[in-house]
């Protein structure tokens, strides 16, 4: 089945500062990705839709311009959490949709990136 | 708005006995359902989905129903294993471009 990536798996980082997280489809290309947020034993919350080569389209009442996304190629979406707080610290994870194989509404997710903000 | 119920508590059996886990929701009208298993601290992993106009779908020892008049879904595995011990997400949708996910139901099977 189709493969998502993510990079880094965990990162630990000083309040005030901006986080990168990458997320790569190995071995297709996604035109669309999703990123959410999980926080432990919640549901998964989707943040924003990640088309490429277009701005994304945010959930309400997620900071757009806290939560920068850019999907710049057909393998590659990032979602940088700029001037990061405690409260930003959870558990972040994109999907992508294949739709050259099976289902097109089957989401393929990455093995979440967790965020730690001291 | 939308409201997807999974049942918070875990659901504890037996290895071998059938692990049925139930999705309800309200306030919507999906056109398919989706079932996913996650394990901890991992991206939930994709097993069935089942359309509107489908009332059951079975893929080796799991089968989903879909009543879309009691807006429920039910996911059960015959035979269960203690490999199957996870949290099961229900995902709901009407299109491709959004999906909405119950908080998952944990599974497990002792031996």
């Amino acid at each position: 089945g189709a493969v998502v990536s993510q990079h880094p798996s965990w990162v630990i980082c000083k309040s005030g500062t901006s986080v990168k997280i990458e997320c790569r489809s190995l071995d297709f290309q996604a035109t669309t990705m999703f990123w959410y947020r999980q926080f432990p034993k919640q549901s998964l919350m989707l943040m924003a839709t990640s088309n490429e080569g277009s701005k994304a389209t945010y959930e309400q009442g997620v900071e757009k311009d806290k939560f920068l996304i850019n999907h710049a190629s057909l393998t590659l979406s990032t979602l940088t959490v700029t001037s990061a707080h405690p409260e930003d610290s959870s558990f972040y994870i994109c999907s992508a949709l294949d739709p050259g194989t099976g289902y097109q509404e089957t989401q393929y997710f990455g093995p979440g990136t967790r965020l730690l903000v001291l | 708005s939308q409201k997807i119920e999974q049942n918070s508590e875990a659901l504890n059996i037996q290895e071998g006995k059938t692990a049925t886990l139930t999705c309800n929701y309200t306030n919507y009208s999906p056109a398919y359902l989706q079932w996913y298993r996650q394990d901890p601290g991992r991206g939930p992993v994709f097993l069935l989905l089942i359309r509107e106009n489908e009332k059951e779908k079975r893929k080796e020892r799991l089968k989903v129903t879909f009543d879309t008049t009691l807006k429920q879904s039910l996911f059960h595995i015959t035979a269960s294993q203690p490999a199957d011990s996870a949290t099961y997400l229900c995902a709901l949708g009407q299109d491709f471009n959004k999906f909405y996910f119950g908080s998952g139901t944990k599974l497990n099977v002792k031996p």
